[in-house]
């Protein structure tokens, strides 16, 4: 069964600090991994796709990285913003039917 | 960059009456959309793909009749939840495919059923 699993649930940290959020997988056939931000009752923002080549993609302050052997992924906030609070979730997609597998996300909250 | 717009953002109705949710691509043409429900504190749940100009295909689990989706043209997808119950108030949320691997989001409607 394919899955995807996120953890910590939740983390809090203070403003400016770093922070790195993990993913464990387990989708066949991988086609994708994709990082998105969901703030409260909003809709999933993308924030990288990474296809099996690629080992780290950067966005701002976010970096995503992917280890397709050990199929972890992590995704690394630096310099953490008030408005980075949200969940942020991680999705796999598999090659057949362009499915994508959510993960339950981690909720972020940046504090002063 | 691609939009995705869905409307409304939040509504509520009384049980048994049926509500329409729409989600449009704003600047691309979508042959693919979509809907997605998520409940409080988990995942989001695929719940039917949509196919313009052909049946949704819909997961295991959810009701067609009473999800009633159509995809009459390249940049719009209707959800109806046709006699909703208290049961179906959740979280609603599009979703269409964009070039190469891009999949966009709408940013979701909150369906209270009172």
């Amino acid at each position: 069964k394919n899955q995807v699993e996120q953890s910590p649930q939740s983390l809090i940290i203070l403003e400016g600090k770093n922070c790195t959020l993990q993913c464990n997988y387990t989708v066949s056939p991988f086609s994708n991994l994709r990082w998105y931000k969901q703030d409260t009752g909003r809709g999933p923002v993308s924030l990288t796709i990474m296809t099996f080549s690629e080992n780290t993609k950067s966005n701002g302050r976010y970096t995503a990285t992917l280890d397709a052997d050990t199929k972890q992924s992590s995704l690394h906030i630096t310099a953490s913003q008030l408005s980075d609070s949200a969940s942020y979730i991680c999705v796999v997609e598999t090659g057949t039917a362009s499915k994508l597998t959510f993960g339950t996300g981690t909720r972020l909250q940046v504090t002063l | 960059g691609a939009v995705v717009s869905q409307h409304p953002s939040w509504v509520i109705c009384k049980s048994g009456t049926s509500v329409k949710i729409e989600c449009r691509s704003l600047d691309f043409q979508a042959t693919t959309m979509f809907w997605y429900r998520q409940f409080p504190k988990q995942s989001l749940m695929l719940m039917a793909t949509s196919n313009e100009g052909s049946k949704a295909t819909y997961e295991q689990g959810v009701e067609k009749d009473k999800f009633l989706i159509n995809h009459a043209s390249l940049t719009l997808s209707t959800l109806t939840v046709t006699s909703a119950h208290p049961e179906d108030s959740s979280f609603y949320i599009c979703s269409a495919t964009g070039q190469g691997f891009s999949r966009y989001f709408g940013a979701g409607t909150r369906l209270s059923v009172l």
